[in-house]
């Protein structure tokens, strides 16, 4: 069973820059999450998707990030205009429609740096 | 307060020593338990679930206590292998949407 892809595996911006991120979750599963993942800290919930549709997005900083997941599969994660404390490893995860006891299939994630 | 609470360490034991990590965890709608290893620089990964029975794999054994929000991993007959980040996970269901929070992560160093 391939895993959840993403890419770019790394990046480094200049703040005040735009980026995106880019995650192709496990075949058939319908929830993705997106996680933050700062030095030193355990990941941190960006937002949830259920199919194509939003869960939970409360700790999304609205006012520069935003996610889509165009027709269920696929997501992308923009931020614009980027801040130095978003460096960070932004992972992608993926589960079958509830998470349940299952826990998550993680991507390999993307590592920003902002300078 | 923390949701997920963790020692972050580091735990440095010689090869072969038992080890245990402790974790709290404030929501007590929380309904189902993890324990994740994070090696540096990669993506966590599932170790095991955490069930209120106990539960054992291998060398690996969980234990979840619901009155006192308590979870613990230990780890018996350490090897080099197991250094890593280990972090207590806890899921919260609401309606059909469930979400993991993650602690910190208490880092483990087994040493020759």
């Amino acid at each position: 069973e391939a895993g959840v892809a993403q890419s770019p595996r790394y990046k480094i911006i200049e703040k005040r820059q735009s980026v995106a991120f880019w995650c192709n979750p496990i075949s058939g599963h319908a929830t993705l999450y997106w996680y933050q993942q700062i030095l030193g800290q355990g990941p941190k919930l960006l937002i949830q998707f259920q199919n194509n549709g939003v869960v939970d997005d409360s700790q999304l900083p609205k006012d520069r990030f935003s996610a889509e997941r165009l027709k269920g599969v696929d997501s992308t994660l923009k931020i614009q205009p980027a801040k130095l404390e978003d460096s960070a490893v932004y992972l992608c995860a993926s589960s079958p429609l509830v998470g349940g006891n299952y826990g998550y299939t993680f991507g390999s994630g993307t590592r920003l740096t902002v300078v | 307060r923390k949701e997920v609470e963790q020692d972050p360490g580091p735990f440095n034991v010689p090869e072969g020593a038992t080890v245990a990590f402790n974790c709290t965890y404030s929501n007590s709608a929380s309904q189902s338990f993890f324990w994740y290893r994070q090696d540096c620089r990669k993506e966590p990964k599932l170790l095991m679930s955490v069930y209120s029975s106990g539960n054992e794999d291998g060398r690996f054994t969980a234990q979840l206590n619901r009155a006192s929000q308590y979870i613990s991993l230990l780890i018996r007959d350490s090897k080099l292998s197991d250094s890593a980040t280990y972090l207590c996970v806890v899921n919260v269901r609401t309606g059909t949407a469930s979400k993991l929070t993650f602690g910190t992560g208490t880092r483990l160093q087994v040493t020759l």
